[in-house]
């Protein structure tokens, strides 16, 4: 069965420290896909990456990062130099095209709170 | 204008009455979902629909019903609201998976209900 885990339940952390939010993931599939999300205190879900599981590359895109491990069947994503704007919850999800014909399977979320 | 909009955006109503959430998207996207959010649970898939004439239960579908009225159109019904379908409702939608498509999803604003 397909699995998503986001261990940290909450994160604290001062601004412009780098904090890393951790996702493990389990499928059968030998392709699937990832993704972040991004959930403000305002509530709407923002729609961060999405890696496929051919794409070990990691990538950045400003202070963002995210790092894919298949070997871990990890998929953690790094912020930088953190600011308050950055407070959220995190959403990591999966996609397989087999046992869940590409539906979202969503970890719980991780709370992260950046204190200025 | 947004691509994902959602109406009522909140609604506070009596346990045992009907209540009809509204979904509309000019993405132009096949898939539609409608999941709900508890604290601490994350995203939980009740329908989901991939055209018009394709309507799928989904994890938490009990107490549910929806109706896809066209591509860009996708309710989600209680018929006798309960409390504990207090929660915040969001709908989705995505493009056809596979073949190069793009199937992130995305979120309407989401409904907070409370059922009293």
């Amino acid at each position: 069965a397909q699995k998503v885990t986001q261990a940290q339940t909450e994160i604290s952390v001062v601004e412009k420290e780098d904090v890393t939010l951790d996702c493990v993931y389990e499928t059968r599939d030998t392709t699937y896909y990832l993704f972040w999300y991004k959930q403000p205190p305002s509530g709407e879900l923002v729609f961060l990456i999405r890696r496929n599981s051919f794409d070990e590359q990691n990538e950045i895109s400003g202070r963002y990062s995210w790092n894919f491990q298949k070997s871990t069947s990890s998929f953690n994503f790094t912020i930088t130099a953190s600011q308050v704007v950055d407070s959220a919850v995190y959403f990591c999800a999966l996609s397989e095209p087999m046992d869940s014909n590409y539906q979202l399977i969503w970890g719980a979320g991780t709370k992260l709170i950046i204190k200025p | 204008d947004a691509d994902v909009t959602q109406t009522p955006r909140n609604r506070i109503t009596k346990t045992g009455k009907r209540i009809m959430l509204e979904c509309s998207q000019t993405k132009g996207h096949d898939r539609m979902y409608w999941y709900r959010q508890d604290p601490g649970l994350g995203l939980r898939l009740i329908y989901y629909s991939f055209d018009v004439k394709d309507i799928n239960k989904g994890e938490i579908s009990d107490g549910y019903s929806v109706s896809r009225q066209a591509q860009a159109k996708f309710s989600l019904s209680l018929e006798s609201a309960i409390p504990n379908q207090t929660a915040l409702y969001f709908c989705a939608t995505s493009d056809v998976a596979g073949a190069g498509g793009r199937f992130e999803q995305f979120f309407g604003p989401g409904t907070r209900l409370t059922v009293l």
